[in-house]
């Protein structure tokens, strides 16, 4: 059972325009959310997180914002760089969970 | 260390035969986390400790797979007579602290070992 999905397989935007990628999850009980950045043969690392009591966490170019009644959240990124291009993966846990479940991941790239 | 390290980076293995697969978590991360990537595919999570005590393992193939986080050691992931489905990247991660609605903190994760199984 797919629990975090990423919809779009892939992302192509301009340098220096607003990325948002975005996911959605079924598990209303998910309280933590997590984005990873995954360059190839690299482990994923970790890029922001948002707790279920907020909507909202910036960090520098990065913001992700949480819609629980949508269940829905997304990453903003802007202004977009040609370094930011890799491949994102939502992820998401539940405080009664012992695992963190991953979306598929949404490869984007950023064209000079 | 400050990373997890995953060893080896490659693995090749025919098919039946065993393979094992090593981690470091990042010095004073209690938990550990192993994930199975078929084919860059989602993350199917497998077993996870909290120090040497199994936290979940209810990813786990029980039949062929084991794993273990003992002290002063790697933890390590091992597949006894291995099948061509098993070919896959392993990741491992490690977290401070994990399941707690106030106190989480992300998995930092390795860099994988590749296992292909011929």
């Amino acid at each position: 059972d797919q629990q975090v999905k990423q919809n779009s397989p892939s992302l192509s935007v301009q340098e220096g325009r607003i990325s948002i990628l975005n996911c959605d999850y079924t598990n209303s009980m998910f309280d933590y959310f997590l984005w990873y950045k995954k360059y190839p043969a690299e482990g994923p690392t970790f890029l922001i997180s948002i707790s279920s009591i907020k909507d909202k966490n910036e960090d520098g170019r990065f913001t992700v914002f949480l819609n629980k009644s949508a269940k829905h959240l997304s990453l903003h990124i802007v202004p977009s760089q040609p370094g930011d291009s890799a491949v994102y993966f939502c992820a998401a846990t539940a405080s009664a969970n012992n695992d963190m479940r991953f979306g598929a991941g949404t490869r984007l790239t950023v064209k000079p | 260390g400050e990373e997890v390290a995953q060893t080896p980076k490659h693995l090749v293995r025919g098919e039946g035969q065993k393979a094992k697969l090593y981690c470091a978590p990042i010095k004073g991360h209690s938990y550990v986390f192993w994930y199975q990537q078929v084919l860059k595919n989602e993350f199917k999570f497998l077993i996870s400790f909290q120090n040497e005590n199994v936290f979940d393992e209810t990813g786990m193939p029980k039949e062929r797979f084991s794993a273990k986080c003992l002290p002063n050691s790697p933890c390590s992931l091992e597949i006894q007579a291995t099948k061509l489905e098993d070919s896959a990247v392993y990741f491992c991660a490690s977290s401070q602290r994990f399941g707690d609605s106030q106190y989480n903190s992300p998995l930092h994760f390795g860099n994988g070992t590749r296992l292909t199984v011929t």
